[in-house]
């Protein structure tokens, strides 16, 4: 089992949807989670960090966070095709684990 | 510097041949990792480093690669003999420390082995 785990996608949603992206981890001592999207030929950049159980929100932007589940979402309202990336999720067990990524595209 | 900065961007070399990649974190950032990416793929951990000791190594995929780090600021990542199946991104990463602070990643190098 991989410490990580993410479906490959690709997701598709209209503009205006709701874009839901789901990780799963394995180690229960993870401490934090974060979310990163990558734009293809760039670097990953941060988008969400969630440290407690429940959600967080900023912007459109909606991190939830369920230990005792051991999964963390992204949700993405009133999505945008500028949206279109992919979504890495990344767990700190001691050391940043990422997932192998989403990718979400957005149709216009 | 006002992010991470990695050299070169990009770097063509023949199979066999050594490859030094260089990494500046952000000033005052204590922890950096490196990682690869292959083509469509995630992010796969090499190495992470605590000041210039390196705790986990464990994502080093064979000998021929190695890293170190010195005055606790840059870092670089050595390919020995390189082969084919290392061409890929490779990114660095530094962070201040603390197991809820952030990475914040360099553009990365673009390695190609012919």
């Amino acid at each position: 089992q991989k410490e990580v785990e993410q479906n490959s996608g690709p997701l598709s949603v209209p503009e205006g949807a709701i874009a839901s992206l789901n990780c799963t981890y394995s180690d229960r001592g993870s401490q934090s989670f974060f979310w990163y999207r990558q734009y293809s030929g760039k670097s990953p950049e941060l988008i969400m960090f969630i440290y407690s159980n429940g959600d967080k929100e900023d912007g459109r932007f909606t991190a939830q966070l369920n230990k005792a589940s051991q999964y963390v979402s992204l949700l993405i309202r009133d999505s945008q095709p500028s949206d279109s990336a992919t979504y890495l999720c990344a767990v700190n067990t001691g050391k940043l684990i990422f997932g192998q990524g989403t990718t979400l595209q957005v149709k216009p | 510097g006002a992010g991470v900065s990695q050299s070169p961007s990009n770097k063509v070399t023949e199979k066999g041949k050594d490859v030094e990649l260089r990494c500046d974190p952000i000033s005052g950032h204590t922890a950096l990792y490196w990682y690869r990416q292959s083509l469509g793929q995630g992010l796969e951990f090499l190495i992470y480093f605590q000041g210039n000791s390196a705790p986990d190594k464990s994502g080093l995929p064979s000998d021929r690669f190695s890293a170190e780090r010195t005055g606790g600021s840059v870092s670089t990542l050595t390919i020995q003999r390189t082969q084919q199946e290392d061409s890929a991104v490779y990114l660095c990463a530094s962070l201040a420390g603390g197991p809820r602070d952030t990475q914040y990643f360099g553009p990365g190098t673009r390695l190609t082995v012919l």
